[in-house]
């Protein structure tokens, strides 16, 4: 089955305790994309990457990583969670080659509920 | 910059009726992409339906149609025939095929349908 994972699914965390949230799709997609939904603010992007070991920032990178070291993995990283960070987190992606045009339709995973006390 | 805006925060409607969620988004780009997202009580982000804004024909998946207003920038969703299924957080989305494929977010329409 085609899907994108995310790990884990609810976390409960201090500030300032290290911790990284896995995402990996089995489609062969090359974009791969972190955003977070705060109430009233909708979704937004955190970061994103093109390809393998092509990542940059989205909209509301502060207190985050990024790594993608393998087509499928795209963990998202907070060195030192802060409360500000309490989200809900989804993992998405899609078929995007570079330089074509058509823009294919982005998959999620199925969020992680992130609490940082 | 892109902006999508979504200005019916909630909405219900009785099963089997036919309601109409509404958006409208700003962009300078020619060459964009329009989305709606379902996200139901489990919180999985579930893709609705798509339209290319190159297409003058309106998408249609089923029950779910679009009315897609270029000039006026209004991207609306129709649910025909509702279901107790199709409760749910609707979003409304854009993105533009330039390097970054962000999605940009409207915050959502929560849709109940009554029994």
């Amino acid at each position: 089955e085609a899907q994108v994972t995310q790990n884990p699914r609810y976390l409960i965390t201090v500030t300032g305790k290290k911790l990284t949230v896995t995402c990996s799709q089995n489609m062969n997609h090359e974009y791969m994309s972190w955003y977070r939904q705060d109430p009233g603010l909708g979704l937004r992007q955190i970061y994103y990457s093109m390809n393998v070991e092509v990542t940059d920032k989205g909209d509301v990178p502060e207190g985050y990583k990024v790594s993608r070291k393998e087509k499928r993995n795209f963990p998202l990283i907070l060195e030192s969670p802060s409360p500000n960070q309490t989200s809900l987190y989804f993992c998405a992606s899609s078929l995007k080659v570079p330089g074509l045009a058509a823009t294919d339709t982005q998959y999620f995973g199925p969020g992680t509920r992130l609490t940082v006390l | 910059a892109q902006t999508v805006t979504q200005s019916q925060p909630e909405m219900s409607v009785q099963e089997a009726e036919t309601v109409t969620l509404s958006c409208t988004y700003d962009t300078s780009e020619n060459n964009y992409y329009l989305f709606w997202y379902k996200q139901p009580p489990s919180r999985q982000m579930i893709l609705v339906i798509r339209q290319e804004a190159y297409k003058q024909q309106n998408a249609t998946e089923n029950r779910f149609s679009v009315n897609f207003q270029k000039a006026a920038k209004s991207f609306s969703l129709k649910i025909s025939d509702s279901q107790l299924g199709d409760t749910a957080m609707y979003f409304c989305a854009s993105t533009y095929n330039f390097g970054n494929e962000k999605l940009t977010f409207g915050t959502g329409t929560r849709l109940t349908i009554i029994p």
